[in-house]
């Protein structure tokens, strides 16, 4: 079956933009995960969905950072105002039970200007 | 707070040789999982491994095989038989074992070049 895909591959932004940035987990996993990875940060976490519970937000890093998962499936991560900082790679990854393998997307490449 | 540490930056080796990369963390838990995720240049997180800290036994497949000592809190991948194809970023990762607390905690990578 189909991996986790995500959307779009890169994004170039001004500024002060807002962008949406799209998940698609394997289907039939309930675990829906976001991670960052940065040149001067490394690979961190950011916000965890598991079924209906509510998501762990613990690793956004302000309040311009949000993230949606819609009907159990298809997550967005948004991120209001963007400044250069944000320019990353946010991974997505989805995972069918506990303690169980992360399924890794291939990345938006988000470029702030 | 988890913290895992990966000292080499950088590691190169000829085609078929073994090349052992180092992993240690920091935890104050007793139930955890641990993994080496690879990642090639096409930027796709690869699982490679997977060690249960309650199973003493290592973790092997094929040609990967982990070095899992509790006690000493280190986690180590032996790549035997190396290939082209081999050629990546590493990533060590801690997990706790622990419903609702899966976020993976990473090293900073190590950068692995297989030389023909």
């Amino acid at each position: 079956g189909a991996g986790v895909s995500q959307s779009p591959s890169n994004k170039v932004t001004e500024k002060g933009k807002d962008v949406e940035l799209r998940c698609d987990p394997i289907s039939g996993h309930t675990a829906l995960y976001w991670y960052r990875q940065s040149l001067g940060q490394g690979l961190e976490f950011l916000i965890y969905f598991q079924g209906n519970s509510a998501p762990d937000k613990s690793g956004l890093p302000s309040d311009r950072f949000s993230a949606e998962r819609t009907g159990g499936s298809v997550s967005t991560l948004t991120i209001q105002r963007t400044q250069q900082e944000d320019s990353a790679v946010y991974l997505c990854a989805s995972s069918y039970r506990q303690g169980g393998e992360q399924y890794f997307g291939p990345g938006t490449r988000l470029t702030v200007t | 707070a988890q913290t895992v540490t990966q000292s080499q930056p950088e590691m190169s080796v000829q085609e078929a040789e073994t090349v052992t990369l180092s992993c240690t963390y920091d935890t104050s838990e007793n139930n955890y999982y641990l993994f080496w995720y690879k990642q090639p240049p096409s930027r796709q997180m690869i699982l490679v491994i997977r060690q249960e800290a309650y199973k003493q036994q290592n973790a092997t497949e094929n040609r990967f095989s982990v070095n899992f000592q509790k006690a000493a809190k280190s986690f180590s991948l032996k790549i035997s038989d190396s290939q082209l194809g081999d050629t990546a970023m590493y990533f060590c990762a801690f997990m706790k074992h622990l419903i609702g607390n899966e976020k993976l905690t990473f090293g900073t990578g190590t950068r692995l070049t297989i030389i023909p």
